[in-house]
């Protein structure tokens, strides 16, 4: 099983769609969380961290349950720009996992 | 602040041939790691150093693959020789750790596209 799962797509979705993508990791003892944006041929940037109780940037919102252990990235009215792969990362004392990345292309 | 550099930004060779990459991490930062991604396999961790210490190098793929860091400003990835399976995209990431529970996050450079033909 790998340490951090994610569905890799793609979610083709309507402008101005809500879509969301979920995130499992493996190891309970995990402490931090973020989501980032990676564009084509592109770096991948931090989008977020994921708190405990949830945290709302804008249009994205971010939710963690560690009972789960699932992470989850809300997107709100989605523009032709948020069209990317995101990447669910998980970190443990000090190493960074990364999913393999959710692919998002929004329709004009 | 210039954020992270990597050189160069293409690299073409050929098989056998040695291939070195360039990172100078973010100005402070305590942690430099060097990930590999391809399409087939995502983003995989191959080495990270703490205080231009190697911590942990067990994402390294073979003893062809070397990395060094012999100051707070410089680390280099060495592959030798390189073979054809090599070719991926190469990011040099860096970060700064006050404390193992912060979330301080890592920021990469804009990688090293190597091709070995």
């Amino acid at each position: 099983r790998k340490e951090v799962e994610q569905d890799p797509g793609p979610f083709n979705v309507p402008e101005g769609a809500t879509v969301a993508f979920n995130c499992t990791y493996s190891n309970s003892a995990s402490q931090s969380f973020f989501w980032y944006r990676q564009d084509c041929r592109k770096e991948p940037k931090l989008l977020m961290s994921v708190y405990s109780s949830g945290n709302e940037d804008g249009r994205f919102t971010a939710q963690l349950n560690r009972a789960s252990q699932y992470i989850s990235l809300l997107i709100r009215d989605s523009k032709l720009s948020d069209s990317a792969t995101y990447l669910c990362v998980v970190r443990g004392t000090y190493k960074y996992i990364f999913g393999t990345g959710t692919r998002l292309k929004v329709l004009a | 602040d210039a954020g992270v550099i990597q050189s160069p930004r293409h690299e073409v060779t050929e098989m056998g041939q040695e291939v070195t990459l360039r990172c100078k991490p973010i100005s402070g930062h305590d942690y430099l790691f060097w990930y590999r991604q391809t399409m087939m396999r995502g983003l995989e961790l191959l080495i990270y150093f703490n205080n231009n210490v190697p911590i942990d190098d067990s994402g390294m793929p073979e003893d062809r693959f070397s990395a060094k860091m012999p100051n707070a400003s410089f680390s280099t990835l060495k592959i030798q020789p390189s073979e054809p399976r090599d070719s991926a995209v190469y990011f040099c990431a860096s970060s700064l750790d006050r404390a193992p529970l912060t979330r301080d996050t890592q920021y990469f450079g804009p990688g090293t596209r190597l091709t070995v033909l």
